[in-house]
């Protein structure tokens, strides 16, 4: 089966500037992530959507991030404006989870965020 | 709420020999215990997991953790590595009664020496 895309692979920017990454997860995947993963750290989860409603967006930025999911499919991500302290990798991830089972998160290759 | 600590960033071996990779976690409530590794320029994949039964749990490579819930840890062992071995490794919790989040620890970089 088709992993989880994710695009631009690279992207560097000024701050200030806008970005968008976009996510396309296996089909099927109901619970769409988006984690941020700063360099020597774990991965930090920024929004959680289940179909296309947000489930948890409690670390998110929310003054200068948004998400959506709109089709319940495809997620894109966006950043305005960026500051240097949002330099990192960003990735998406998704999962097919039914209650009572567990979850088995399949990543996407990420995007490299550098913001100078 | 849960939590991951991975008790150390960097973990250099030489090749053949054992490795373990701490894991310590905190959660009110029963947690699914995960470990993902990442190659260098690759993305996260599945190594093992831990959702009942047998506290012993093998994966993928040779790897293996064991469960402890009095101790709350869930370390990663391996009985001899490989250079390709080397990449970062990631303990993970998800709870299992709703909610679906899964907590990411910070790493820990294994570098395997020739």
């Amino acid at each position: 089966e088709a992993g989880v895309a994710q695009s631009p692979r690279y992207k560097i920017i000024e701050k200030r500037q806008s970005v968008a990454f976009w996510c396309n997860p296996i089909s099927g995947h109901a619970t769409l992530y988006w984690y941020q993963q700063i360099l020597g750290q774990g991965p930090k989860l920024l929004i959680q959507f289940q179909n296309n409603g947000v489930v948890d967006d409690s670390q998110l930025p929310k003054d200068r991030f948004s998400a959506e999911r709109l089709k319940g499919v495809d997620s894109t991500l966006k950043i305005q404006p960026a500051k240097l302290e949002d330099s990192a990798v960003y990735l998406c991830a998704s999962s097919n989870r039914r209650r009572g089972s567990e979850e088995k998160l399949f990543f996407g290759s990420g995007t490299q965020l550098s913001v100078l | 709420a849960q939590s991951v600590t991975q008790l150390d960033s960097q973990v250099p071996v030489f090749e053949e020999a054992p490795v373990e990779l701490r894991c310590n976690y905190s959660s009110s409530v029963s947690v699914y215990l995960f470990w993902y590794v990442q190659y260098p320029n690759q993305g996260l994949q599945l190594l093992l997991k831990y959702l009942s039964g047998s506290t012993l749990v093998k994966g993928i490579n040779g790897f293996e953790a064991e469960f402890n819930k009095s101790q709350t840890s869930f370390h990663l062992r391996k009985p001899s590595v490989h250079i390709s071995d080397t990449a970062e490794y990631f303990c993970a919790v998800s709870p299992n009664t709703g909610g679906f989040k899964t907590i990411f620890g910070a790493g820990t970089r294994l570098f395997v020496k020739a």
